[in-house]
């Protein structure tokens, strides 16, 4: 079975800071990790995804993400943080047998001017 | 191009009555999904659709729960005798079904569902 944690279900940063949010895995099989943001009342958008290829991944909007695979973790980070990235952050797993995402229970990320 | 789209976006209903969710994907996905996002459980996988037939049914809650696509393209997601914990939002994804689980998989706004 797969399963996702992330550290700090509410991250609160200032505008310009570094955003850092966390993302463990535990999975039997090569993963494949995925990052989504949540804008309120909206569908979810994906940020950036690791599929096996490299272990830092760029995405949308100035994030990245590192697969660190000795430390089953997929973190996500962001240089600068902008008023506009104020939502809420949800990795999720999947796997090459398996088509369903699970998701991990979200972070909510604020930012202060 | 035209992304996920689900309908109603919202609805009331009242406890044991049945309601019906629609999603229409992305055109020319032929993988479709139904996730349901509560306060209590988070985002949970409910079904998945590899053109018409569903081979993963696993995260279905309850037998009042059921769906179905047609013509490998439009889904609907029915819950019969509703009860107050079916109270959430409904999201509906698509992808480009490869059969190895790292296809992205796009998301629609969701239909929020409260039972009273």
């Amino acid at each position: 079975a797969q399963s996702v944690t992330q550290l700090g279900s509410h991250v609160s940063v200032s505008e310009g800071a570094l955003v850092l949010l966390r993302c463990n895995y535990s999975s039997s099989v090569p993963p494949y990790l995925f990052w989504y943001v949540q804008y309120p009342n909206q569908g979810l958008q994906l940020l950036l995804k690791y599929t096996s290829a490299a272990t830092l991944v760029k995405g949308i909007n100035g994030f990245e993400a590192e697969f660190k695979k000795s430390e089953t973790s997929f973190h996500l980070t962001k240089p600068s943080a902008h008023m506009s990235d104020a939502a809420e952050y949800f990795c999720a797993v999947s796997n090459q047998g398996a088509q369903k995402l699970v998701f991990g229970q979200g972070t909510r990320l604020t930012i202060n001017p | 191009g035209a992304g996920v789209s689900q309908s109603p976006s919202n609805k009331v209903t009242e406890k044991g009555k049945d309601v019906e969710l629609r999603c229409d994907p992305i055109s020319g996905h032929t993988a479709l999904y139904w996730y349901r996002q509560s306060l209590g459980q988070g985002l949970e996988f409910l079904i998945y659709f590899q053109g018409n037939s569903a081979p993963d049914k696993s995260g279905l809650p309850s037998d009042r729960f059921s769906a179905e696509r047609t013509g490998g393209s439009v889904s609907t997601l029915t819950i019969q005798r509703t009860q107050q914990e079916d109270s959430a939002v409904y999201l509906c994804a698509s992808s480009l079904a490869v059969g190895v689980g790292q296809e992205t998989q796009y998301f629609g706004p969701g239909t929020r569902l409260l039972v009273l």
